[in-house]
């Protein structure tokens, strides 16, 4: 069974400040894990699409990494800004079904 | 190009009642996914299609939901006897080939009453 596990829950910290956000799952056999973001209320905005062979994607301020055989990912966010402020998911693409964590809320301060 | 899409986008039902929710997928997208997402938690899997053939339905949580895709694109997702626990946002997924990106629609926020 796939488990997907986020750390923190929850972070609250000032603008401009870089973050990390972790995920980590349990089964390393996977095609490829994404992040995405989601707004209250709204659907899912996908960030980053990391394939199995690979260690890391790059978008903007946003950068992922993936440790497949540790089963590991994080998320670096650079100079945060206000609208940044949204729950972030990690997920697996698994057994070809996503398994998802259960998310960070995060929210910056102005 | 089109996105997927969802119809109706919000859906309140009294307990008791079936309701249907619609998934339009990206065209060509091979594979189509379903899941439900509760209030405050990460969306679960719930069924996946590839094509019209149903290749895994681990994720329904009880035989009062059922799903199909009976020409290969367009799925729907029924929900019979709704259930105040049935209430949350149902997620349609498409992608154009096994173990791809999946690309999500917006969701249908389901109130059970």
């Amino acid at each position: 069974k796939q488990e997907v596990t986020q750390i923190p829950a929850a972070l609250s910290v000032p603008e401009g400040e870089n973050l990390v956000l972790n995920c980590s799952f349990t089964d390393s056999a996977i095609y490829n894990l994404q992040w995405f973001r989601q707004d209250p209320g709204k659907g899912l905005t996908s960030l980053l699409l990391i394939q199995s062979s690979q260690r890391e994607q790059t978008s903007g301020r946003l950068n992922a990494s993936l440790d497949k055989s540790s089963g590991r990912s994080t998320l670096y966010i650079a100079a945060s800004q206000p609208g940044d402020s949204a729950t972030y998911l990690c997920a697996v693409n698994w057994d070809d079904k996503i398994i998802f964590g259960k998310g960070t809320r995060l929210h910056i301060l102005p | 190009g089109a996105g997927v899409s969802q119809s109706p986008r919000y859906k309140v039902a009294k307990r008791g009642q079936d309701v249907a929710l619609r998934c339009d997928p990206i065209s060509g997208h091979v594979s189509l996914f379903w899941y439900q997402q509760a209030l405050g938690q990460g969306p679960e899997f719930l069924t996946y299609f590839q094509n019209e053939a149903q290749l895994d339905k681990s994720g329904l949580p009880s035989d009062r939901f059922f799903a199909e895709r009976p020409e290969g694109s367009v799925s729907t997702l029924k929900i019979q006897r709704t259930q105040q626990e049935d209430s949350a946002v149902y997620l349609c997924a498409s992608s154009p080939a096994r173990a791809n990106e999946q690309f999500f629609g917006p969701g249908t926020r389901l109130t059970v009453l």
